[in-house]
């Protein structure tokens, strides 16, 4: 079956200890998102690749960073996690350029730092 | 700005009908999502409205209002495994190479015997 995979599903860092997040996905859609969730609150986007092409969203802090090496995979880098970083992260997919294509959510990282 | 309210939390009981209503203000207006999030998953897609109307489909449906900015998500015969989270999502206006999605905050489902 055609999917989004995220791994680790559970990640575990200390204070400041960069962390790397993975998504790939065998849908092959052109466009990748990063969110963040926090309980009870909206999936707030961090930035999306539509192609090759990097759309940072304007509040998205700088210690989030993103590579997308290839159509299928997209990795979110957090550089220093902060207490306030402890949050779901969620990777979706979709076909671009048409306003009704819904997203594909892979399961989500949960994210604790210590 | 450009806000979507969600009532926080619903319940109700088993074999029933729930609405749960999404209010919508965003510059530019592409359709409307509802999407189901069960505790600790990902959303999963349950619809996509653009034009007014109700959509049905199997025992959920939406509907829009444009000129209002509101839909509303019927569930009809409720089942325990409909306890989630459902989430209202407007498409905007195109910005670079894609459209915003801007989300609402989800409405928590409480099923009851």
């Amino acid at each position: 079956d055609a999917m989004v995979i995220q791994n680790p599903r559970y990640q575990v860092t200390q204070f400041g200890k960069p962390v790397t997040l993975s998504c790939s996905q065998t849908l092959n859609h052109n466009v990748m998102y990063w969110y963040q969730q926090k309980s009870s609150q909206a999936p707030k986007l961090l930035f999306h690749y539509y192609d090759k092409d990097f759309n940072n969203e304007a509040d998205t802090p700088d210690n989030f960073q993103s590579r997308r090496p290839n159509t299928s995979f997209c990795f979110l880098d957090i550089r220093s996690p902060g207490l306030g970083d402890a949050a779901m992260y969620l990777c979706a997919t979709s076909r671009g350029g048409t306003p009704s294509n819904e997203q594909f959510f892979g399961p989500g990282t949960r994210l604790t730092v210590l | 700005g450009q806000n979507i309210d969600q009532p926080t939390e619903m319940t109700a009981t088993e074999g029933a009908i729930v609405q749960i209503n999404c209010t919508y203000q965003t510059s530019g207006f592409n359709g409307l999502f509802w999407y189901q999030q069960h505790a600790g998953e990902a959303p999963t897609f349950l619809s996509y409205n653009v034009l007014d109307g109700l959509e049905e489909k199997g025992r959920f449906s939406s509907f829009l209002s444009r000129s209002k900015g509101y839909s509303y998500l019927l569930l009809k015969e409720l089942q325990m495994k409909d306890s989630a989270s459902y989430l209202c999502a407007v498409r905007g206006v195109r910005r670079d190479s894609n459209y915003q999605l801007i989300w609402g905050a989800g409405t928590k489902l409480i099923i009851k015997p």
